[in-house]
């Protein structure tokens, strides 16, 4: 069975400052991919970044970054310089290799934003 | 481009009558279909998902049935409402192929049960 953590159920900082949302998973398969979601205030779950497991290269999209590793099975993403828009929140998706590709979503991360 | 639709946008039906919640994807043929619910403040659990005409699975043993009866049609029902079947409801596609897996949300279906 898989497992995603999202320990962080509430974060709140000030507008501009860095943020980092924690994201770690189980999963006994070797090939599997993991997604980023935002859900902001009307509801609607907006993707934004798809990783696969064979690629352990950072990305870095605007202010977005994300840090996968591998070895400790997590996927953090970090939005940098932080603007009221940004208030969602932020759910962590992995996938295993099986029909139907079933997202198995983490409990989300609030992240409020504060002027 | 492809969108997905779902209608109607909230809902307020009483303990007992029937509901039918109705998913339609455009600009694409042959997608993975999906419903999941959201109840208020928590995470997102899913319900069904079809990989094609009539070809259901539930994962979740429930008050709920889905029925997949067109290629781009998704249709989440209930014959008997339960207060604990108020929350956010999400329908999602995904392609059939697997040049990508990521799966695109519908705006969602707010129904309150009283």
């Amino acid at each position: 069975a898989q497992k995603v953590t999202q320990a962080q159920t509430e974060i709140s900082v000030v507008e501009k400052e860095d943020v980092t949302l924690d994201c770690v998973y189980e999963t006994r398969d070797t090939t599997y991919y993991l997604f980023w979601y935002k859900q902001p205030p009307s509801g609607e779950l907006v993707f934004l970044i798809r990783r696969n497991s064979f690629d352990e290269q950072n990305e870095i999209s605007g202010r977005y970054s994300w840090n996968f590793q591998k070895s400790t099975s997590s996927f953090n993403f970090t939005i940098t310089a932080s603007q009221v828009v940004d208030s969602a929140v932020y759910f962590c998706a992995p996938i295993i290799n099986n029909a139907g590709n079933m997202l198995t979503f983490g409990g989300g991360t609030r992240l409020m934003v504060k002027p | 481009s492809q969108t997905i639709h779902q209608w109607p946008a909230t809902l307020v039906q009483p303990v007992g009558s029937p509901l039918s919640l109705e998913c339609t994807v455009e600009g694409t043929s042959n997608p993975n279909l999906y419903w999941y619910r959201q109840a208020a403040g928590r995470g997102l659990q899913l319900l069904f998902y079809s990989v094609g005409i009539g070809q259901i699975s539930s994962e979740v043993p429930q008050n709920l049935s889905a029925s997949r009866p067109q290629d781009r049609q998704f249709i989440l029902s209930s014959k008997k409402l339960l207060l604990s079947d108020s929350g956010f409801y999400l329908c999602a596609w995904r392609g059939p192929d697997f040049s990508y897996n990521e799966q695109f949300f519908g705006p969602g279906t707010r129904l309150t049960v009283l």
